[in-house]
């Protein structure tokens, strides 16, 4: 059984950089992309960016000049950084699995099968 | 960037009714679209992929169809444990940008 337990810090000032974990337990930590995705209170999804178990990233072009994705395959973790946050930034952080196969450049989507339990960060000064 | 409309933003149904959810694309995802179940204060959760694939463990009573632009989520015989908010997420952007739509929230009537 596959879980995915996240932590750090939920209270930040404007400016600071916001730093979350991810530790996954359970399955393959290969052969996935692993990802973060928010969702401001009351609000939709919003995909962050993700990170492979070689450290291949992908990031949201509307964050990637703030954002940090770094894994960690000795302890099968990866983290998020966002810089410079403002109260834009307060959501709930979630970390998910997603799940793909790549067959020779053709790529199959199986969706973000796996996530966090979430995490309420909130900015204010 | 590959944008996502859902409709209705909400509907009110009854147990052992049939909701029928749409999502469009803004442009051909082929059927790289998923959707999802999210209750408050929780994560999403996974319910179909590529369109019409049942996510292992989810009832049959949940079905995904369309191709192109256009999609449906359908729950049949509504049951109490349905009333949630769904997502639909594409998965046809290259590099990778997943995007979700708005959300419908399913409540009681």
């Amino acid at each position: 059984q596959v879980q995915l337990q996240q932590w750090g810090a939920g209270l930040l000032k404007p400016s600071e950089t916001l730093s979350l974990t991810c530790a996954v337990y359970g399955g393959s930590f290969s052969g996935y992309y692993w990802s973060w995705i928010r969702q401001p209170p009351g609000k939709g999804l919003e995909w962050i960016g993700e990170i492979s178990h070689s450290g291949s990233t992908n990031y949201n072009p509307s964050l990637k000049s703030r954002v940090t994705i770094s894994v960690d395959t000795s302890k099968n973790q990866f983290s998020l950084k966002l810089s410079s946050v403002t109260a834009a930034d307060t959501a709930v952080y979630y970390c998910a699995r997603r799940n793909y196969y790549d067959s020779s450049g053709y790529v199959e989507e199986f969706g973000f099968d796996y996530w966090g339990q979430g995490t309420l960060v909130s900015v204010s000064s | 960037d590959i944008q996502m409309t859902q409709s209705p933003s909400s509907v009110s149904a009854s147990v052992g009714d049939t909701v029928t959810i749409t999502c469009r694309a803004s442009q051909g995802i082929n059927s790289w679209i998923a959707w999802y179940q999210q209750k408050p204060g929780k994560a999403p959760k996974l319910l179909i992929y590529a369109a019409s694939s049942l996510q292992s463990g989810v009832p049959s009573r949940f079905s995904g169809s369309g191709s192109g632009t256009d999609f449906t989520l359908t729950i049949s015989s509504l049951q109490p444990e349905d009333f949630a908010t769904y997502y639909c997420q594409q998965s046809n952007s290259f590099p990778p940008l997943f995007t979700f739509g708005p959300g419908t929230k399913v409540d009681i009537k």
